[in-house]
């Protein structure tokens, strides 16, 4: 059980386009979701938290209006990259609880994105 | 603030051998302590966590923790390390509003 998918796994796009990266709680209901980018060899930096209806809450440095966070049900959050430059290629990772279990989060694989 | 340090960027242990991952912490209040590890193409796993009471914590695949208030320590041990075990492992550290913080992690590798 608490399984979190990603979709998709890896993407590469042209730089100015926008990105839609997809977080889905496939056996539970996540009442949050985080969005986490990951550099490499670096630690995951927590972007955003957000609860399902309502709007998401930014980490202090991250650009709300550049990353959008959409968390339109109990089971799927959308992180979109808008207007996507080089230096926002990372690897992106979202997380869910349930309110069950405090404080543990069931982590999605993960989405590569590269900007060309 | 709050900090999570891991001080080894990358241990190689031959496989039999026992390991010890170092976490650090710095956290104002009693914190909620986790170890994740992080396999290719995989999320992040829970391997063990602590939130109160004896300080030694088992997890799964055979790993342990200890949590030391006095030197703010909570390290990941186990004592017989397997090939399978090669990963990024992350200590973090979490809060009442449930935020995580990570460490940068100790990326492990196995020698037969």
């Amino acid at each position: 059980g608490a399984v979190v998918s990603q979709h998709p796994s890896r993407v590469i796009c042209k730089s100015g386009t926008s990105v839609k990266i997809e977080c889905r709680s496939l056996d539970f209901q996540a009442t949050t979701m985080f969005w986490y980018r990951q550099f490499p060899k670096k630690s995951l930096m927590l972007m955003a938290t957000s609860n399902e209806g309502s709007k998401a809450t930014y980490e202090q440095g991250v650009e709300k209006d550049k990353f959008l966070i959409n968390h339109a049900s109990l089971t799927l959050s959308t992180l979109t990259v808008t207007s996507a430059h080089p230096e926002d290629s990372s690897f992106y990772i979202c997380s869910a609880t349930s309110g069950e279990a405090y404080n543990e989060q069931f982590f999605g694989p993960g989405t590569r994105l590269t900007v060309l | 603030a709050q900090s999570v340090t891991q001080p080894d960027i990358h241990i190689t242990v031959s496989e039999g051998a026992s390991l010890e991952l170092r976490c650090n912490y710095s956290y104002g209040a009693t914190p909620y302590l986790f170890w994740y590890v992080q396999s290719p193409g995989q999320g992040l796993q829970l391997l063990l966590k602590y939130f109160s009471g004896d300080t030694l914590v088992q997890g799964i695949k055979g790993f342990e923790a200890e949590f030391k208030r006095s030197q703010s320590s909570f390290n990941l041990r186990k004592p017989s390390v397997h090939w399978s075990d090669a990963a990024e492992y992350f200590c973090a550290v979490g809060d009442w509003a449930d935020k995580l913080i990570f460490g940068t992690g100790t990326r492990l590798q196995v020698f037969p």
